[in-house]
């Protein structure tokens, strides 16, 4: 089955770092760029960045600037999103997705499940 | 940066009726380049439409999408119970990729 599977709930205090995994199921990861979105409670969708396929390249919403990292390794065929120095405002859902196409970086149609990241003192 | 603005902020109609969403950007996006989502709670988001007007892989014909430049527009031509959720627009014009602030479907 063709899926992204991401790493499970997080709580952590204010300050602290978090480091979320998204490992492709059913189809080959390196091929393809992916997404980090992020929703806090009753809040819209947010767009946090995107890493290339090769992980040589990586693009970040000006909002995460400094405080951000995705990575990728091949050998586990996982993506990662490195948040650092979190706030409490950074209490979100964080989602990664795959884009349409390979090599291409819009429209993301495969979503994994989410992971809650609660950061709290 | 391109800015997008989602209208209505909430609307409220009942199954059967038609829904047109409203996405507007602060500037001028190429129309290959404009998505739509559906998100309900507790789920991840769904595709519903790509290059402003393309449905995704098994979405209903209910669901279309048109408009160009600054302005798009999601309808839905007759609403199904499940229908009920929030929709964003997002562009891939140009980093950041940014969402609209959504509009929520409501009974």
């Amino acid at each position: 089955q063709v899926q992204l599977v991401q790493s499970g709930a997080e709580v952590k205090k204010p300050g602290a770092s978090v480091k979320i995994s998204c490992r492709a199921s059913g189809f080959t990861l390196s091929t393809y760029y992916i997404h980090w979105v992020r929703q806090a409670p009753g809040q819209g969708l947010e767009w946090m960045g995107i890493i290339s396929p090769s992980g040589s390249s990586t693009t970040y919403a000006q909002n995460f600037q400094g405080r951000v990292a995705m990575t990728r390794d091949t050998s586990t065929s996982a993506v990662y999103l490195e948040l650092n120095i979190l706030r409490s405002d950074d209490t979100a859902v964080y989602y990664c997705a795959r884009p349409l196409i390979e090599y291409s970086g819009s429209f993301p149609d495969l979503w994994g499940q989410g992971t809650l990241v609660t950061v709290s003192s | 940066e391109i800015v997008l603005t989602q209208s209505p902020g909430t609307l409220s109609l009942s199954p059967g009726e038609r829904a047109t969403l409203s996405c507007r950007a602060s500037q001028t996006i190429n129309s290959n380049y404009l998505a739509w989502y559906q998100h309900k709670p507790g789920q991840a988001p769904r595709l519903l439409i790509y290059g402003a007007s393309t449905r995704a892989t098994g979405i209903p014909d209910r669901f279309s999408g048109s408009g160009s430049g600054t302005d798009f527009t999601l309808t839905i031509s007759r609403l199904e119970p499940e229908d009920f959720a929030l929709y964003y627009c997002q562009h891939f014009d140009s980093s950041p990729y940014n969402f609209g602030q959504g509009t929520k479907l409501e009974i």
